[in-house]
């Protein structure tokens, strides 16, 4: 059975760092063309596409978001990470980890989802 | 950026009802496209992929269509779990972009 679970803080003050950790389970991070993505929705606001990082190492960023932005991974523990630097009230939001399906070829789609994690970035 | 605009950003339904939410690009994105469900609390779902193919386990009510710009996510007969939030997203070109999202409500 595929899971993921986001974790990470429930607040953070600006200018802090934000650390977020996807720990899946039911397939592998080594597994070949197996890619994990990270996506937000702030109150109110469309999803917004972070990041996504696949089995190689190859790592792929939101133009916008793209200085502030890191993902890895730590293929051992199943986990992948997300830091995001210089939070900024608007950032407030919640966050998903998703799996992008490895059977679908055709697109890239996300067939498994976590539940999210609420950040709120306040003083 | 791709653009992506949904519509309308709310719709009220009854229990039966056929509805149809359109999505549109701002570039033509071939058949990349995908649609979610997604409810208060849970983990939103992949619905359709390659803008008409439905995930495996999704019930034949829903279908997908579109080409080009222009994509349509109807549900013949709304069923009581339906009533969610609905966002198209394109994957052909990163960032990969969401539309603004469809509220369903109950009627």
């Amino acid at each position: 059975q595929v899971t993921l679970k986001e974790s990470g803080p429930v607040l953070v003050k600006p200018t802090e760092t934000l650390t977020l950790t996807c720990t899946v389970s039911g397939f592998s991070l080594s597994n070949a063309k197996m890619g994990v993505t990270w996506i937000r929705q702030s109150p109110g606001k469309a999803l917004e596409w972070l990041a996504h990082i696949f089995s190689l190492d190859e790592k792929v960023y939101s133009t916008s978001l793209k200085s502030r932005l890191t993902i890895s991974k730590d293929t051992s523990k199943s986990q992948v990470f997300l830091t995001m630097t210089n939070m900024d009230p608007v950032d407030t939001a919640t966050y998903y980890c998703a799996r992008i399906s490895p059977e679908i070829v055709v697109v890239e789609a996300f067939d498994f989802w976590g539940p999210g994690t609420m950040v709120t970035v306040s003083s | 950026d791709v653009q992506m605009t949904q519509s309308p950003s709310s719709l009220s339904a009854s229990v039966g009802d056929r509805v149809t939410i359109t999505c549109r690009a701002s570039q033509i994105i071939n058949t990349d496209l995908n649609w979610y469900q997604h409810k208060p609390g849970k983990a939103p779902k992949l619905l359709i992929y390659a803008a008409s193919t439905l995930q495996t386990g999704v019930p034949s009510r829903f279908r997908g269509s579109g080409s080009g710009t222009d994509f349509t996510l109807t549900i013949s007969s709304l069923q009581p779990e339906d009533f969610a939030t609905y966002s198209c997203q394109q994957s052909y070109t990163t960032p990969y972009t969401f539309g603004q999202g469809t509220k369903l409500e109950i009627k």
